[in-house]
């Protein structure tokens, strides 16, 4: 059971761009969450978080938009630029939880 | 964040034998876990860490295939046991800081079994 989704496997975007990756969640209980950016053989990095008090969290180019009511975050790229080609992965954790729940991530290519 | 370093990088190990992945933080952490990522696959949390007691295993991993060691608030050591190439993954150590909320992963272990 996929209870984090990531439904694009890719996106690519020009340069300068919005980038914007989506991720749906299916477990009412998850109240944190958090977008990674992860390199081939590397580990992800951390991005930026967002608690389910919030509906919207942002950190210089990034920015997450939480819609708790679809279960539905995003992560906003703005302006893209060619060093954020990558993969995206989205995550959810419940409150008091140590486990973070990832999705099948989304790579990102930002084209020139 | 805590800068976490894993050794090895990365390693080619034969069918049959173990391996012993080490995790080292900077700084003092209450929380550390370690995570799976298959090829082509999301990251998977194989266990909790826990200091001076018994890792905390999830679902589908057992002890005795991935014994885990937490002798203090800085170090901890995972090995995969009895190698086959399913397990080829990158193993990944993390810790949990400031509210706990944000949990940062070291550079990776990536093991490919022949």
């Amino acid at each position: 059971d996929q209870q984090v989704k990531q439904n694009s496997p890719s996106l690519s975007v020009q340069e300068g761009r919005i980038s914007i990756l989506n991720c749906d969640y299916t477990n009412s209980m998850f109240d944190y969450f958090l977008w990674y950016k992860k390199y081939p053989a590397e580990g992800p990095t951390f991005l930026i978080s967002i608690s389910s008090i919030k509906d919207k969290n942002e950190d210089g180019r990034f920015t997450v938009f939480l819609n708790k009511s679809a279960k539905h975050l995003s992560l906003h790229i703005v302006p893209s630029q060619p060093g954020d080609s990558a993969v995206y992965f989205c995550a959810a954790k419940t409150g008091g939880g140590n486990k973070l729940t990832f999705g099948t991530g989304t790579q990102l290519k930002v084209e020139l | 964040s805590a800068v976490i370093s894993q050794k090895p990088s990365r390693d080619i190990c034969q069918r049959g034998t173990s391996l012993t992945i080490q995790c080292q933080v900077d700084s003092q952490v209450t929380m550390m876990f370690w995570y799976r990522q298959q090829p082509g696959q999301s990251l998977t949390l194989i266990a909790t860490a826990n200091q001076g007691s018994e890792a905390t295993y999830e679902s589908g991993f057992v002890i005795d295939k991935f014994p885990i060691s937490r002798p203090n608030l800085t170090f901890s050591t995972l090995t995969v046991s009895n190698m086959s190439p399913e397990d080829s993954s990158i193993y990944l150590c993390s810790v949990g800081q400031g509210d706990g909320n944000t949990i940062y992963f070291g550079e990776g272990s990536w093991l490919t079994v022949v």
